[in-house]
């Protein structure tokens, strides 16, 4: 079964660190643009990050960038979210998504992880 | 930063009637537009890109249209698994954006 299983949230402390992982099953998530999105308690949606499939394209949002990182491991068929020195408005639950592309070269985010809540509290 | 609006925000209607949503961009996308459902305790569903593509497995009933700034996703006869919250997505430049999203309610 084509899946992405996350794991790695949870609550931590303004200023903290967590790493979530995206494990791909049924395909291989290194011949795919992989995006992280997250929503936040008022049901928006926001996306945060890219990578491309070669990794030689990464993109974040300027509500992350320079806090979060992006990062895969290609035995393990992952990928990562590196996310540092986290606010309260970085409580969300967070989405990885698989960009996938169309015979007629047409992308769109198609696979979804189950999502994994982060929760930013002291 | 492409700002995306969606209206209504919440639409009530029986079985078998047509809904109508929208959305709209705040430049023109072209049809760099796609529409996910999601429902409580779940991940967003895709069910069209492109402005009008339906996704692999979405039934016909659900439809899109539309391009530039203004779009259109119509469910043509609403069942009642249709009762979710539809977001729009434009992906035609970077930060990607999403629509605040519309509450579909089945009476």
């Amino acid at each position: 079964e084509v899946q992405l299983v996350q794991s790695g949230g949870g609550l931590v402390q303004p200023g903290g660190s967590l790493r979530l992982s995206c494990s791909a099953s049924g395909f291989s998530a290194n011949r795919f643009n992989m995006n992280w999105v997250r929503q936040f308690p008022g049901r928006e949606l926001e996306w945060i990050a890219h990578m491309s499939k070669s990794g030689a394209d990464i993109l974040y949002a300027n509500s992350v960038k320079g806090r979060f990182a992006l990062s895969r491991d290609s035995v393990r068929n992952s990928v990562y979210l590196q996310m540092n020195k986290l606010r309260d408005e970085d409580t969300a639950l967070y989405f990885c998504a698989r960009d996938s592309q169309d015979a007629a070269g047409y992308y769109a985010f198609d696979i979804w992880g189950q999502g994994v809540q982060v929760t930013v509290s002291s | 930063e492409i700002v995306v609006t969606q209206s209504p925000a919440t639409l009530s209607l029986s079985p078998g009637e047509r809904a109508t949503l929208s959305c709209r961009a705040s430049e023109r996308v072209g049809t760099s537009l796609a529409w996910y459902q999601q429902k409580p305790g779940q991940a967003p569903r895709l069910l069209l890109y492109d402005a009008y593509t339906r996704a692999t497995g979405i039934p016909v009933r659900f439809s899109g249209s539309g391009s530039g700034t203004d779009f259109t996703l119509t469910i043509s006869s609403l069942e009642p698994e249709d009762s979710a919250i539809y977001f729009c997505l434009q992906r035609f430049s970077w930060p990607r954006t999403f629509g605040p999203g519309t509450k579909v309610e089945i009476k």
